[in-house]
């Protein structure tokens, strides 16, 4: 079974709206970590926001926010005033317990529109 | 944040031969670097954990004789693709986690493009 779903394979938005990229988890660990990840076109990996599962509020990072619902192991990614330098692959990802490894979800490719 | 790089940045070879790729912390000590391949429009796919002064972990379906990891100080860990063929071509990503600057995330390098001839 997939750890990390990411259901939307490809999004648009206009310049200047927010928008949700969804993520959905499955672990059976009390303790894990979840983040996000911006991939440009370049490849290199962005880390933009992580959210540990023990935390009580949603993490946030400037324009960026994490809307973390643990009842339905959901961690969507939300980006407040989208601008054109936000186009990218974005990737969720998790780290169960205590481990190293990360696992990544298939990733949402995000472009915005001016 | 901490910075790693690895080298090259993209490599063509022919078919048959190895090719060696590093990956460098360097403003950090990294006793844990890790690897990944990417498949294009794919995800990262986690290849192996490489420890410093040990042997690599890999993950299952990854053959260690075919894609052999050293990491021999606490600032460098290399993979080494040996007898090269045109489907290992790929994008391979490193990345090492700096426990004294944060326990939670990974920095990632920039990447090597493979491409086997």
């Amino acid at each position: 079974a997939q750890k990390i779903t990411q259901t939307q394979p490809g999004m648009f938005v206009q310049e200047k709206e927010a928008v949700t990229l969804d993520c959905t988890y499955d672990t059976s660990d009390q303790s894990y970590g979840l983040f996000w990840y911006k991939q440009p076109s370049s490849g290199e990996m962005i880390f933009l926001i992580y959210q540990g599962s023990y935390d009580e509020q949603n993490a946030t990072e400037g324009r960026y926010s994490l809307n973390f619902q643990k009842a339905r192991k959901s961690a969507n990614l939300v980006i407040s005033a989208s601008q054109l330098g936000d186009s990218a692959m974005y990737f969720c990802a998790m780290r169960e317990g205590y481990g190293n490894k990360l696992v990544f979800g298939a990733g949402t490719i995000l472009r915005v529109k001016s | 944040g901490a910075v790693v790089s690895q080298h090259p940045s993209w490599v063509i070879c022919k078919s048959g031969t190895s090719v060696k790729i590093e990956c460098r912390s360097l403003d950090f000590q990294a006793t844990t670097m890790f690897w990944y391949r990417q498949f294009p429009k794919q995800s990262l796919m986690l290849m192996a954990t490489s420890n410093e002064g040990s042997k690599a972990t890999y993950e299952q379906g990854v053959e260690k004789d075919k894609f052999l990891i050293n990491h021999a100080s606490l600032t460098l860990s290399t993979l080494t693709v040996t007898s090269a063929h045109p489907e290992d071509s790929s994008f391979y990503i490193c990345s090492a986690r700096d426990l004294a600057r944060s326990y939670n995330e990974q920095f990632f390098g920039p990447g090597t493009r493979l491409t086997v001839l």
